[in-house]
């Protein structure tokens, strides 16, 4: 079955420095890869989709990429801020395309 | 727009006790599912549901039921509580089963068995 693996549970950085989560997965090329904030207390929120034949992609201040050689996802937070801080947990379709699977999340904290 | 609701928000039981842990969504998603997250393990897939009448099983089925009889409703039923069903609980949904979709999340039950 396939595997996500964040590979930091918790990531502390000084504000205005980029943070920067990993997303490995095996057994698996999903055709997306998700990324959610979580806040304590409360349920996951949407932030970007990102398709397999796109190697990257921006919002505001975030960044994705998803190397499909390499099987991982990187999401850059830049110029980050204290309400930066959170849970952020990565998301693929299970291979049978009915569920989303995620990963354990990083804990961020940003600290001023 | 209310989004996906969830209640109660927080719930203590006794084991064997039942309950039913609702879940209704006001965007006309066809795809409902339900999550239990458990510090270390991350969110785990319980049920899921790809449109009314249509359910199946995640990744944690056991000792949990679901049923879809709308599309904007889609609870969860413990049968007879066990210790280890303490856990918080979050219903998602999102427009189909298509997976280039953002999946919107309630704001989850806590739930504690004693």
């Amino acid at each position: 079955s396939q595997k996500i693996e964040q590979n930091s549970e918790a990531l502390n950085i000084q504000e205005g420095k980029t943070a920067t989560l990993t997303c490995n997965y095996t057994n698996y090329s999903p055709a997306y890869l998700q990324w959610y904030r979580q806040d304590p207390g409360r349920g996951p929120v949407f932030l970007l989709l990102i398709r397999e034949n796109e190697k990257e992609k921006r919002k505001e201040r975030l960044k994705v990429t998803f190397d499909t050689t390499l099987k991982q996802s990187l999401f850059h937070i830049t110029a980050s801020q204290p309400a930066d801080s959170a849970t952020y947990l990565c998301a693929l379709d299970n291979q049978a395309g009915t569920a989303l699977i995620f990963g354990k999340g990083t804990t961020l904290s940003v600290s001023s | 727009n209310a989004g996906v609701t969830q209640t109660p928000k927080f719930q203590v039981l006794k084991t064997g006790q039942s309950m039913t842990l609702q879940c209704a969504q006001d965007m006309n998603h066809e795809y409902m599912s339900w999550y239990r997250q458990d510090p270390g393990m991350g969110l785990r897939l319980i049920h899921y549901s790809v449109g009314a009448g249509i359910t199946d099983q995640g990744e944690v089925p056991n000792g949990y039921n679901v049923s879809r009889s709308t599309t904007e409703d889609f609870p969860l039923r413990l049968l007879s509580a066990a210790p280890s069903q303490t856990s918080v609980y979050f219903c998602a949904s999102r427009v189909d089963r298509e997976g280039n979709q953002p999946q919107h999340f309630g704001d989850g039950t806590r739930l504690s068995i004693l």
